[in-house]
């Protein structure tokens, strides 16, 4: 099946440091959806990638859609306490029609 | 824009009883929603689409009977949670398709069932 697999599982940071996270596949993926969650809420789109290589900034945050189409990556500069909250990647779900499967997610903590 | 609004925020029920979430889109219309499921420190799984006007389509090993999906119009679908037993405690995240891959989700619905 199509499973994401994102690593590291979860990371303490001090508040101001670089933060890089990464998203893998077995499968090929044609589009890369990076989502934030914070605690008791729902996820919230923070980039989305359409084509291998793409590389897309939303304001600190740095997303690239791997050249294999198999990842993706994302960098948070300059990490801030509101960055806390579990990342994750998304992609589409093959043959299923607006659906989109999820990552494992990555817990992100900042220590002011 | 793109708000998805879901009610109620939390909800305590016995088990053996009925659990109705609504998921409503309130500035733009969508003919697709999905359901998700989320138990603690785990991703979200998708339980289901939800489509206007037909029936919803289900993920493999989600119960219809048991999670019962209304999409009534273009701004709102149901989830029923029937006879629910303690297993069925978790956060239900709702969201609205509004565009190619463009998923708008809710703050989600924490379920406990005692």
């Amino acid at each position: 099946g199509q499973q994401l697999n994102q690593s590291p599982q979860s990371m303490f940071i001090q508040e101001g440091e670089d933060v890089s996270m990464n998203c893998t596949s077995s499968s090929i993926f044609n589009t890369w959806l990076w989502y934030k969650q914070d605690p008791g809420e729902g996820p919230v789109l923070l980039i989305a990638l359409y084509k291998a290589g793409e590389l897309t900034s939303n304001g600190r945050l740095t997303a690239q859609f791997g050249i294999t189409r198999k990842d993706s990556f994302l960098n948070i500069s300059a990490s801030i306490p509101s960055d806390v909250g579990i990342y994750f990647c998304a992609g589409p779900v093959l043959g299923g029609y607006q659906k989109v499967t999820f990552g494992t997610g990555t817990k992100l903590q900042v220590i002011p | 824009g793109a708000v998805v609004s879901q009610h109620p925020s939390w909800v305590i029920c016995k088990s053996g009883t009925s659990v109705k979430i609504e998921c409503r889109s309130l500035d733009f219309q969508a003919t697709t929603m999905f359901w998700y499921r989320q138990f603690p420190k785990q991703s979200l799984m998708l339980m289901a689409t939800s489509n206007e006007g037909s029936k919803a389509t289900y993920e493999q090993g989600v119960e219809k009977d048991k999670f019962l999906i209304n999409h009534a119009s273009l701004t709102l679908s149901t989830l029923t949670v029937t006879s629910a037993h303690p297993e069925d405690s978790s956060f239900y995240i709702c969201s609205a398709y509004a565009g190619v891959h463009e998923q708008y989700f809710g703050p989600g619905t924490r379920l406990t069932v005692t």
